[in-house]
């Protein structure tokens, strides 16, 4: 089973500073490689797909890079509606989470 | 508009089966592909497995192979998950999610529903 770990666990960041989280896979899992955004008590939401193509009406502010096992999301000026728990999925072999980044006011 | 809808939440006995339903409407549910995905209170996202209903061909995590079974109804554009010998570990919220035509990246996510195993 390919392992997702994400860091880091919590992120504190200010309304309109920049987040960038990270996440690595166990092997290569290619650019198969997916960020979703949770909020308390709501499904998750796709954000990014393929490393870097965002999801239909996703805003430009958010931004995927990566590739093999090394991946990051960018959050650029982050807004009130961004703090939420984020996780990055492979799914190059099946489907893996990794555990989730909390970004969370500063 | 893709909508899954999923039955209410459960409370059941330890060693028991549990069976959620995900109504899906606004598409195609022939040419979907549904996953389970469960997260226990304060943790992360667990991918369970995927059925393809105009197949009828799933495909289970190796956690879950042998106790999970996920089943779907074309009639009623309906995927089911049973998971059986439940324990106190199984306490969760169980969502099904549609994949894209991309593999295992789900656009699409039902409400989820609360399973709570206790005796």
């Amino acid at each position: 089973e390919i392992v997702v770990t994400q860091s880091p666990a919590t992120l504190s960041v200010s309304p309109g500073e920049r987040a960038t989280l990270s996440c690595r896979a166990s092997q290569s899992v290619s650019s198969d490689l997916a960020w979703y955004q949770q909020k308390p008590g709501q499904a998750p939401r796709l954000l990014i797909y393929g490393a870097s193509t965002r999801a239909t009406g996703i805003p430009a502010r958010f931004s995927g890079s990566g590739s093999g096992t090394e991946f990051t999301l960018t959050i650029s000026g982050l807004q009130s509606e961004d703090f939420a728990v984020y996780y990055c999925q492979q799914y190059n072999h099946w489907g893996t989470f990794g555990q989730g980044t909390k970004v969370e006011v500063k | 508009q893709v909508q899954l809808v999923q039955s209410g939440a459960e409370v059941k006995k330890p060693g028991s089966s549990v069976k959620v339903s995900c109504k899906t409407s606004g598409g195609t549910f022939s040419s979907y592909v549904i996953s389970w995905v469960r997260q226990a209170p304060g943790q992360g996202l667990e991918w369970m497995g995927r059925i393809i209903p105009i197949l009828g061909i799933p495909n289970y995590a190796q956690k879950f192979q042998g106790r999970v079974t996920m089943t779907a109804d074309k009639s009623t554009s309906t995927a089911y998950m049973e998971l059986s010998s439940l324990t106190s570990d199984d306490t969760a919220v169980y969502y099904c999610a549609r994949e894209t035509s991309g593999g295992l990246i789900f656009d699409y996510w039902g409400q989820g529903t609360l399973v709570t195993v206790s005796s």
